[in-house]
């Protein structure tokens, strides 16, 4: 079974740019959370969607945003780009919401640069 | 806020010894889980071994093995018998028990480097 994809695996945009990331979550996994890792950090939770509505947001600004599918796959969208934004993004999808000890796992991620 | 530290940004262990990785969290709550993830230079982070914070018996899978003291806050990872392959970075994770499952709180991360 084919395990949570991402695209692309990498990408480079100037400030003041938009960015659409893509997820795919693992066959039959209905939640899907998205984590930013800056480099020498641990990651950071952004959002968390769940049968397409957003059940979870961290401590991001409104130039975040996701959504999620009707086949459970998402988008996560960051407009006008900063230097700051440049991380690798991780996406996990698990299978359901609760309960808490439901194993996440997670993808390839994204790695973003903004120049 | 919950908050994980990890105070080794950097181990290294002579293939097949033992190595212990530290961490330490600071919650009020008193149900919630722990986690220790391994993200190798691939990047795909992989659960290793995870604790229930109701539970005294500590969590163990294969070589792996924890050290979770609840009242000190802390939540070590030893790892037995190391092979090349554990080279990687190792993040300890946090999670609020009956919260949504994708909220969880990493620390920065330990690398590891197993050396022949």
């Amino acid at each position: 079974d084919a395990g949570v994809t991402q695209s692309p695996t990498h990408l480079i945009k100037t400030r003041g740019q938009h960015v659409t990331l893509r997820c795919s979550p693992i066959s039959g996994h209905k939640s899907v959370s998205w984590y930013q890792q800056v480099l020498g950090q641990g990651p950071q939770f952004i959002f968390q969607y769940y049968e397409k509505e957003e059940r979870g947001r961290g401590n991001f600004p409104d130039r975040f945003s996701a959504r999620q599918f009707p086949n459970y796959s998402s988008e996560l969208n960051v407009n006008a780009l900063l230097l700051g934004d440049s991380a690798l993004y991780l996406c996990a999808s698990s299978l359901a919401l609760h309960p808490s000890t439901d194993t996440q796992y997670f993808g390839p991620g994204t790695r973003l640069t903004v120049l | 806020a919950q908050t994980v530290t990890q105070s080794q940004p950097e181990m290294s262990v002579q293939e097949a010894e033992t190595v212990t990785l530290s961490c330490t969290y600071d919650t009020s709550e008193s149900d919630y889980y722990l986690f220790w993830y391994k993200q190798p230079p691939s990047r795909q982070m992989i659960l290793v071994i995870r604790q229930e914070a109701y539970k005294q018996q500590n969590a163990t899978e294969n070589r792996f093995s924890v050290n979770f003291q609840k009242a000190a806050k802390s939540f070590s990872l030893k790892i037995s018998d190391s092979q090349l392959g554990d080279a990687a970075m190792y993040f300890c994770a946090y999670r609020r028990a009956n919260t949504n499952a994708g909220k969880s709180t990493f620390g920065d991360g330990t690398t590891l480097t197993v050396k022949p």
